[in-house]
């Protein structure tokens, strides 16, 4: 019930083209749910988070769209770049848990080609 | 100042060596966090410290010994390490633990080497 279930593995898009990865998840308890994308050698950076009161949030390209019912949320990149090449990992977390634990998804590679 | 910092980038150790990793942020997070990250894999989390104190140990074996010296600092002592300890190392922050968002921010990492 802990875990998160991302997919797909690997993606391959081309330039100016829509990337998405999809999470799911088992425990209702869950009211965080955090994207983070790492390049080769560096750690994960923080690239865009939602909580479960809102069904879609936006920052520039990167949005995601959340389904509380469905218990699912996913990551779309828009007019993918091939600077956007990087693995990308969701999360969830239990805010009240004060264990401050982040449960990562199995993560995504994805390769944007020019 | 948004960044955590750890040294060193890269270590190479053998197993009858001691060892710290460091690493340091200038936020005033409370909340400090140490992950270990094989390749092609999510971090998975070690140690959580709160309020300079060790909140969460996740079963990890005693050859990593964590410290928090002071709300900036946190080491992670090494000893008597297995060749399949060999990962990269992440230090992580946040505000504060129990907040509606855990928005933990990473540094770069400690690329460890076990001979």
């Amino acid at each position: 019930q802990q875990q998160v279930k991302q997919s797909p593995q690997s993606l391959i898009v081309q330039k100016g083209g829509i990337s998405i990865i999809n999470c799911a998840y088992e425990n209702t308890a869950f009211d965080y749910f955090p994207w983070y994308q790492q390049f080769p050698g560096k750690g994960p950076a923080l690239l865009i988070a939602i909580r479960p009161d809102v069904s879609e949030k936006k920052e520039g390209r990167f949005t995601i769209s959340f389904n509380k019912s469905a218990k699912q949320f996913s990551l779309h990149i828009m007019d993918s770049q091939p600077g956007d090449s990087a693995t990308y990992f969701c999360a969830a977390s239990r805010g009240s848990s004060n264990t401050g634990k982040l449960i990562f998804g199995q993560g995504t590679t994805l390769q944007v080609k020019p | 100042d948004t960044e955590v910092t750890q040294t060193p980038k890269h270590l190479v150790m053998g197993m009858t060596n001691k060892k710290s990793l460091k690493c340091e942020q200038h936020m005033g997070h409370r909340a400090m966090y140490w992950y270990k990250q094989k390749a092609k894999k999510p971090p998975e989390l070690m140690f959580v410290y709160s309020y300079e104190k060790l909140s969460i140990n996740e079963s990890v074996p005693s050859r990593f010994s964590p410290e928090c010296p002071n709300s900036s600092l946190l080491n992670l002592h090494l000893h008597a390490l297995q060749p399949e300890d060999s990962a990269l190392y992440l230090c992580a922050s946040s505000q504060d633990l129990g907040l509606a968002t855990n928005e933990q921010f990473f540094g770069p990492g400690t690329r460890l080497t076990v001979l």
